[in-house]
């Protein structure tokens, strides 16, 4: 149980179009998404929180015109990299906060990312 | 502010060796987590073990065992009778404090590679 699914797991696109990423908890509600963006053989980097029905809450130094969060239900929460540039260009990766954290893992549960190529 | 840090870029084992894993963490919460996370070439993150403040054993699952040290604020990974599949890059994560003001982010450390040889 508690599996998201994250869609699309690699994208190429041309510099200047916008990209959406999304994450779906497939039997489960997340509450609470949370966005990384990690470049290769780095950490994971907290982009924003999202809640559900609520604006999301970005991180210091992200761009929230750019980084556009969605989280309009209990199990679906997208992120659209507006007007993508080569420097976009990285892993994102969501992470669902499971109200029942008993559920699995001590109540995380990771998408399997997204990679991200804009050319 | 919390603070997670792996200071082991790139460790080595040898096949069937066991392997430490290093993290030390920074926060002025009394309740907290910890969170060891393995990441292959694939990108997927694969939960591996969870440690509590207010623990009071090592947690251990299976190959894998916490060795928590809360006095010095150290959260190492152990990783016995390594296996080629244990070549991965390693995370520990922290979940950030209690209250209110709990959004629950796990913060990650910089990470380790870990490569075992035959």
């Amino acid at each position: 149980g508690a599996v998201v699914s994250q869609h699309p797991s690699r994208v190429i696109c041309k510099s200047g179009t916008s990209v959406k990423i999304e994450c779906r908890s497939l039997d489960f509600q997340a509450t609470t998404m949370f966005w990384y963006r990690q470049f290769p053989k780095q950490s994971l980097m907290l982009m924003a929180t999202s809640n559900e029905g609520s604006k999301a809450t970005y991180e210091q130094g992200v761009e929230k015109d750019k980084f556009l969060i969605n989280h309009a239900s209990l199990t679906l929460s997208t992120l659209t990299v507006a007007s993508a540039h080569p420097e976009d260009s990285s892993f994102y990766i969501c992470s669902a906060r499971l109200r029942d954290r008993g559920i699995a893992n001590y109540g995380y549960t990771f998408g399997s990312g997204t990679r991200l190529t804009v050319v | 502010a919390q603070k997670i840090t792996q200071t082991q870029p790139g460790m080595f084992v040898q096949e069937k060796e066991a392997v430490t894993l290093d993290c030390t963490y920074d926060t002025s919460d009394p309740s907290y987590g910890l969170f060891w996370y393995k990441q292959p070439s694939s990108g997927e993150m694969i939960f591996l073990i969870y440690q509590g403040s207010y623990d009071q054993q090592n947690a251990t699952e299976g190959r894998y065992s916490l060795n928590f040290q809360k006095a010095r604020k150290s959260a190492n990974l152990v990783i016995s009778a390594s296996q080629l599949g244990d070549s991965a890059m390693y995370f520990c994560a922290m979940r950030e404090g209690v209250g209110s003001s709990n959004t629950g982010k796990l913060i990650f450390g910089q990470g380790t590679t870990l490569q075992v040889k035959p």
